[in-house]
């Protein structure tokens, strides 16, 4: 059965830190996993995505996320924090099951502290 | 370059009553999605569309109902509103809607039923 989980609900950083937010995920297929980006009152963007070419993906704004199939893990980091990253950020896992079928985490919110 | 267009911003409504939220998008997208947010629980998926005169349940589709007469218009129509309604709701398109696309999110509707 397709899940995720995203392990924290809520991280909270100071500016110029680093940011680790972590996704784990489980799939019968090869999945297609993505990070996305919700800052207050907005739609959702795409931060990046892995559709099984490299394994570190690179994103907007200065994101990255490194696919670990033998982890099931999926997390987003980015070396130094700046306030405008203070969102919420979904983990989502798509596979093809006869059509397809997409799963959104919980959401992790992040804070950032001046 | 307007993307997705959801209306209206804002809905109060009251047990009972019945509405359409709208959703447009002008890039010639053939998936069209319904998602309804609630704190803790990620996104949810209400009604999906594969192109125009097709359309298909997801997660959470009791209460809703949709049509895709056009490509370009997916209209959500709550029969009898519920509290339990009371959400947000994301509009979402991609071009072909296979599993491995980013999807593109209105700035979503927040509804209240009282």
């Amino acid at each position: 059965a397709q899940s995720v989980t995203q392990l924290d609900s809520h991280v909270s950083v100071s500016e110029g830190t680093p940011v680790l937010l972590r996704c784990n995920y489980s799939s019968s297929y090869s999945p297609s996993l993505f990070w996305y980006v919700q800052h207050p009152n907005k739609g959702l963007q795409l931060l990046l995505k892995y559709t099984s070419a490299a394994t570190l993906v690179k994103g907007i704004n200065g994101f990255e996320a490194e696919f670990k199939k033998s982890e099931t893990s999926f997390h987003l980091t980015k070396p130094s924090a700046h306030m405008s990253d203070a969102a919420e950020y979904f983990c989502v896992v798509s596979e093809r099951t006869g059509g397809f079928k997409t799963i959104f985490g919980a959401g992790t919110r992040l804070f950032v502290k001046a | 370059n307007a993307g997705v267009t959801q209306t209206p911003k804002f809905q109060v409504l009251k047990t009972g009553q019945s509405m359409t939220l709208q959703c447009a998008q002008d890039m010639n997208h053939e998936y069209m999605s319904w998602y309804r947010q609630d704190p803790g629980m990620g996104l949810r998926l209400i009604h999906y569309s594969v192109g125009a005169g097709i359309t298909d349940q997801g997660e959470v589709p009791n209460g809703y109902n949709v049509s895709r007469s056009t490509t370009e218009d997916f209209p959500l129509r709550l029969l009898s509103a519920a509290p339990s309604q009371t959400s947000v709701y994301f509009c979402a398109s991609s071009s072909t809607g296979t599993y491995n696309e980013k999807l593109f999110f209105g700035s979503g509707t927040q509804l209240s039923v009282l």
